[in-house]
């Protein structure tokens, strides 16, 4: 069965700090690679996406992927209060198909 | 800009009852999803939709049936509700799911009793 895993946390980071959350999957054929941060009682909000090997950077987010070691990472610079939220992890497994995978999340707290 | 829109927000129903839960979206996206979100058990798979016409199995179909109405509605049913399936069920969509990844909805939160 294709997986993708996370640590549940919580995950406790103080305010300004670096916050780094990480996801392994299982299908070495997987193509594409996305972030989701889901606020507790609402849904799911993409943040980053990233397709390719090495760094992606969007703000204060930066997504990392190594497709060899088939895991992917995202890192808050300068975490916020607002930063506090359950993060997900979605891998689309085949190529040409329609689905994600989703990772059960990390529960990330920043600490003022 | 709605997006996708979920209906109802909340419900609760009796063991043995029957209900439908609506998603419509205006984005023109060719598919659609349902899914349910548990503790600890993440975002799974119900049933998804690839183009209008067409609908397919996900990780948890047992005791659910999909329609999708036209391009913009997707309903998922319940025949006859089980406390099992006391969750929180999310619609999304999505233009191209591999390079877009998915947009979703407000979600429902339904108690079966």
């Amino acid at each position: 069965q294709k997986e993708v895993e996370q640590n549940s946390g919580p995950l406790s980071v103080p305010e300004g700090a670096i916050a780094s959350l990480n996801c392994t999957y299982s299908d070495r054929g997987s193509q594409s690679f996305f972030w989701y941060r889901q606020y507790s009682g609402k849904s799911p909000e993409l943040i980053m996406f990233i397709y390719s090997n090495g760094d992606k950077e969007d703000g204060r987010f930066t997504a990392q992927l190594n497709k060899a070691s088939q895991y992917v990472s995202l890192l808050i610079r300068d975490s916020q209060p607002s930063d506090s939220a359950t993060y997900l992890c979605a891998v689309n497994m085949d190529f040409g198909n329609e689905k994600l995978t989703f990772g059960t999340g990390t529960r990330l707290t920043i600490i003022p | 800009n709605a997006g996708v829109t979920q209906t109802p927000k909340f419900q609760v129903l009796k063991t043995g009852q029957s209900m439908t839960l609506q998603c419509a979206q205006d984005m023109n996206h060719n598919s659609m999803y349902w899914y349910r979100q548990d503790p600890g058990m993440g975002l799974r798979l119900i049933y998804y939709s690839a183009s209008e016409g067409t609908t397919d199995k996900g990780e948890v179909p047992n005791g659910y049936n999909v329609s999708r109405l036209n391009k913009r509605e997707f309903s998922l049913r319940l025949e006859s509700a089980a406390p099992s399936q006391t969750s929180v069920y999310f619609c999304a969509s999505s233009r191209d799911a591999q390079y877009y990844g998915y947009t979703f909805g407000s979600g429902t939160r339904l108690t079966v009793v």
